[in-house]
């Protein structure tokens, strides 16, 4: 089955500076690369998604970037904010019907 | 608006106790997962299905099993609880190849 890292595990960031979030898949043939967010006793929400033939996305102060030759996606959030705290977790997909294996999960505290 | 919902927000049980945990979607998504979480572990699939009457083993199905008479309905079944299987479970829906969306979750202790 898929691997899936996540690093860091845990990030603590001053407000208004970057957050960047790394995920590492073995699948070469996976082609769907979202990453959730999940806040304290809440559950998880996607906040954005790329696909295996776009090479970065933005909306407003997130972007995902995807390297797929290294087999790696990463989530970057700039100007964070105290409500940006919170778990994020990457599950990149191989096809539509295979079993979706997420990342360990990072959890991000941005400090006022 | 995507809604998932979960039968039970809390549960208390016995051990050896049969536990149903039902999860209905109203998106007509193909996909449904069950997921268990725990501190530290993420979230780790339990069980998936794309298809009514289907099913998949996930990461971690030992102890569980899982129904799906009707698209819209996704069950989750512990056939004899044990105290190991105390956590936070997790269902979602989806198209295939698009973002899951998750229920509200359901917090389970078994005594």
């Amino acid at each position: 089955g898929e691997n899936v890292e996540q690093h860091p595990s845990t990030l603590s960031v001053q407000e208004g500076d970057s957050a960047v979030i790394k995920c590492t898949y073995s699948d070469s043939a996976s082609n769907y690369f979202p990453w959730y967010k999940q806040e304290l006793g809440k559950r998880p929400q996607l906040i954005i998604d790329i696909r295996s033939n776009v090479g970065e996305k933005k909306d407003q102060r997130i972007a995902v970037t995807l390297n797929k030759t290294a087999k790696h996606f990463s989530l970057h959030i700039t100007e964070t904010q105290p409500e940006d705290s919170a778990v994020y977790f990457c599950a990149p997909q191989t096809g539509g019907y295979q079993k979706v294996t997420f990342g360990t999960g990072t959890k991000l505290q941005v400090i006022p | 608006d995507v809604k998932v919902t979960q039968s039970s927000r809390y549960l208390v049980k016995r051990t050896g106790e049969k536990v149903f945990l039902e999860c209905v979607q109203d998106m007509d998504h193909e996909n449904m997962f069950w997921y268990r979480q725990d501190p530290g572990l993420g979230l780790r699939l339990i069980y998936f299905s794309y298809d009514v009457k289907m099913k998949e083993k996930g990461d971690i199905p030992e102890g569980y099993s899982v129904s799906r008479e009707k698209k819209e309905r996704f069950s989750l079944i512990l056939e004899s609880a044990s105290t190991n299987q105390t956590s936070m479970y997790l269902c979602a829906s989806s198209f295939p190849e698009q973002a899951q969306y998750f229920g509200p979750g359901t917090r389970l202790l078994v005594l």
